[in-house]
């Protein structure tokens, strides 16, 4: 989406640490989300973080907020063949009636 | 046990047919949604329905029509199908309180030949 932008590709050593990035151009954005597509699947809801927060941790997972940068991205720590997948960041606002905004998705390859 | 369902998973059709893609959710939910994917993997919303009341509408062409029979249902009807129909139509279904975190259904491929 034009208001969401992500990196197309990522490509990763199982074992080491992924990160992947997301802009945003709205600053009224109440929440932001990533969700996770694995080939022929819906998209997974992975975690989400509301717009007064900073960090959000969930095991193997991290999230980082610039809200002063518009800048979202997503830590994955131990990185599994398994979180080979695309990755989407997507906003929400509060008047939007749920609607979101996703970012266009990042394919990570995790490598042997 | 499935959260949200579509059916079918697969479907191809010549230019020209009308199709319809069934949804069903057993969450609860109040909000329903249909969702574009493209060749690209881009998603769009197409419409949403809370509580079986039409209240996002996008840029769509009026040969697709949302149907609500009630709020666990959300059909998608599509008329004189085209070329560039063909993508991956979600499903998705949410609460109405933040953070509406979404669960979709697993897709419907269509192809249009």
């Amino acid at each position: 989406g034009e208001d969401v932008e992500q990196s197309l590709f990522l490509s990763v050593r199982e074992g080491d640490s992924s990160v992947i990035n997301c802009t945003y151009t709205d600053s009224s954005s109440t929440y932001l989300y990533w969700y996770k597509q694995e080939p022929g699947a819906g998209l997974q809801l992975l975690t989400y973080i509301f717009s007064n927060m900073d960090m959000k941790q969930d095991q193997r997972l991290t999230v980082l907020l610039n809200k002063k940068d518009k800048h979202l991205s997503l830590r994955i720590a131990d990185t599994q063949t398994g979180d080979s997948a695309i990755y989407f960041c997507a906003e929400s606002k509060s008047d939007s009636w749920g609607k979101l905004q996703f970012g266009a998705g990042t394919q990570v390859v995790v490598t042997p | 046990d499935t959260a949200v369902s579509q059916t079918p998973k697969y479907l191809v059709t010549q230019m020209g047919n009308d199709k319809s893609i069934k949804c069903e959710q057993n969450l609860g939910h109040d909000t329903m949604y249909w969702y574009k994917q493209d060749s690209k993997k881009f998603l769009k919303i197409m419409f949403s329905y809370n509580n079986k009341e039409l209240i996002i509408n996008e840029t769509v062409p009026n040969r697709f029509s949302p149907k609500s029979p009630d709020k666990a249902h959300l059909n998608l009807h599509i008329n004189s199908l085209e070329l560039g129909d063909s993508a991956v139509y979600f499903c998705a279904s949410s609460s109405d309180r933040v953070p509406y975190g979404y669960t979709f259904g697993s897709g419907t491929r269509l192809t249009v030949v």
